[in-house]
């Protein structure tokens, strides 16, 4: 069964950092782009990073880069979002999703982490 | 890439067909998928590459379109079907969402 869950959420201060983690089982985590995907509160989804098999290629929504870091270990099974330099409208449900082999659609979601940002 | 979806919001009842719209702001292709999301749970990939249901989904369910003009249809909605939908581009890079659509049912 494919599983994907994140952690890392909470509170934190404006300027503050965080780091999501998702850890997935169930299928070969090496063979897939991964992404995070976000949605803030009463807002529709924002997909905010994506990251390809070997780490050879990374992307950013613009309203993050620079301030986020998408990474993976693929040895671990694991999934990364750095978070620094938090603002009041990064605050949201971050979802890490796999992305399907040939389709390129995002065929397994976690159940989303909530990173809140308030003084 | 702007992702026009329509309506924004759909209110049909129990057997209605149910249409939504999705439009790319260029060519993509047919990298499109759409995604329905319930409060609480996790986005459901329905629709990939335009057409191709995802296994699991309910037939009910169809894409169809190219290029830039793609459409989602719900031939009977059904009561579980309540819900918001996206669709989502994945020719170009970053990857960009349409605003969605919620559909509630009468």
């Amino acid at each position: 069964e494919v599983q994907l869950v994140e952690s890392g959420g909470g509170l934190v201060q404006p300027g503050g950092s965080v780091r999501l983690s998702c850890a997935v089982s169930g299928f070969t985590f090496s063979n897939h782009w991964m992404s995070w995907v976000r949605q803030a509160p009463g807002k529709g989804l924002e997909w905010v990073a994506n990251i390809n098999q070997r780490t050879t290629s990374r992307d950013y929504v613009d309203s993050v880069k620079g301030r986020f870091t998408i990474s993976r270990d693929n040895a671990k099974n694991s999934l990364f979002l750095q978070m620094n330099n938090l603002r009041a409208e990064d605050t949201a449900v971050y979802y890490c999703a796999r992305t399907a082999e040939n389709t390129r659609g995002l065929d397994y979601w976690g159940q989303g982490t909530l990173v809140t940002v308030s003084s | 890439i702007q992702m026009t979806q329509s309506p924004s919001f759909v209110s049909a009842s129990v057997g209605d067909r149910v249409t939504i719209t999705c439009r790319a702001s260029h060519n993509i292709n047919n990298w499109l998928a759409w995604y329905q999301h319930k409060p609480g749970k996790a986005p459901q990939l329905l629709i990939s590459a335009a057409y191709i249901l995802q296994s699991g989904v309910p037939s009910r369910f169809s894409g169809s379109g190219s290029g830039t003009d793609f459409t989602l249809t719900i031939s009977s909605l059904q009561p579980e079907d309540s819900a918001t939908y996206y669709c989502q581009q994945a020719n170009y890079s970053p990857d960009t969402f349409g605003g969605g659509t919620k559909v509630e049912i009468k």
